[in-house]
């Protein structure tokens, strides 16, 4: 158990519609990063927060969203899904917001859209 | 931005000889090189990493070489076991960059 906890670990939905992946860092860390990983791209970077306030942004498509509530936690919405959206979604965390900072990955959400 | 490669994909090697694999990247600023391994149903996790002012770091049976001025560092892993077959990735950042873009991963499968 790295310490990073994903919620769901699995999904299944259909096209056009809405999801929410849930990460609670783990205890001590204050940054929650976003990761999408497929096939042939490999771990693309999507988004970072810090203390509730966004500090890096990636790849993220518009119809994604993301935030990270006082508590620390953070939630990743998806929506309009595509059958291209389907992936595993990784959060990892760290203490701080370097970039040289060792990141702590869950053990991801398999996001299926049919 | 930065960009991170990593060839070949794919990786077969007999338990017990070594496999080096190799990353370049294409931002002369990045300073960090850390490498993740991923095993199957799990997230990526941190084995070793070298900073720029590092020209080679070693941790048991694994290595990390980095060579500035040809933009690529190198993961050695030394007297390979099963265990050592997963998903490897490197990555690359710059300090005041959030951002750690990673390669697209090698498969690394060891032969008993």
């Amino acid at each position: 158990d790295s310490g990073v906890t994903q919620t769901p670990k699995h999904l299944i939905t259909a096209t056009g519609q809405r999801v929410t992946l849930r990460c609670s860092p783990r205890s001590g860390d204050l940054s929650v990063y976003w990761y999408q990983q497929s096939l042939d791209q490999g771990l693309q970077f999507l988004i970072q927060y810090y203390n509730g306030e966004e500090r890096a942004k990636g790849n993220i498509l518009e119809r994604f969203s993301a935030q990270q509530f006082p508590d620390l936690h953070s939630e990743l919405n998806l929506s309009s899904l595509e059958l291209g959206d389907s992936a595993l979604y990784f959060c990892a965390s760290s203490v701080g917001t370097a970039g040289a900072n060792v990141l702590t990955f869950g053990a991801g959400s398999r996001l299926t859209v049919l | 931005g930065e960009n991170v490669e990593q060839h070949p994909s794919t990786l077969s090697v007999q338990e017990g000889d070594s496999a080096v694999i190799k990353c370049t990247y294409s931002d002369s600023a990045s300073n960090y090189f850390p490498w993740y391994k991923q095993e199957l149903g799990k997230g990526p996790q941190l084995i070793i990493d070298i900073r720029s002012n590092v020209g080679e770091k070693k941790d048991q049976r694994i290595a990390v070489t980095l060579n500035k001025t040809a933009k690529h560092f190198s993961l050695h892993i030394t007297e390979t076991q099963p265990e050592d077959s997963a998903v490897y990735f490197c990555a690359a950042s710059f300090r005041a960059n959030s951002k750690l873009t990673f390669g697209k991963g090698i498969t690394l499968s060891v032969r008993p």
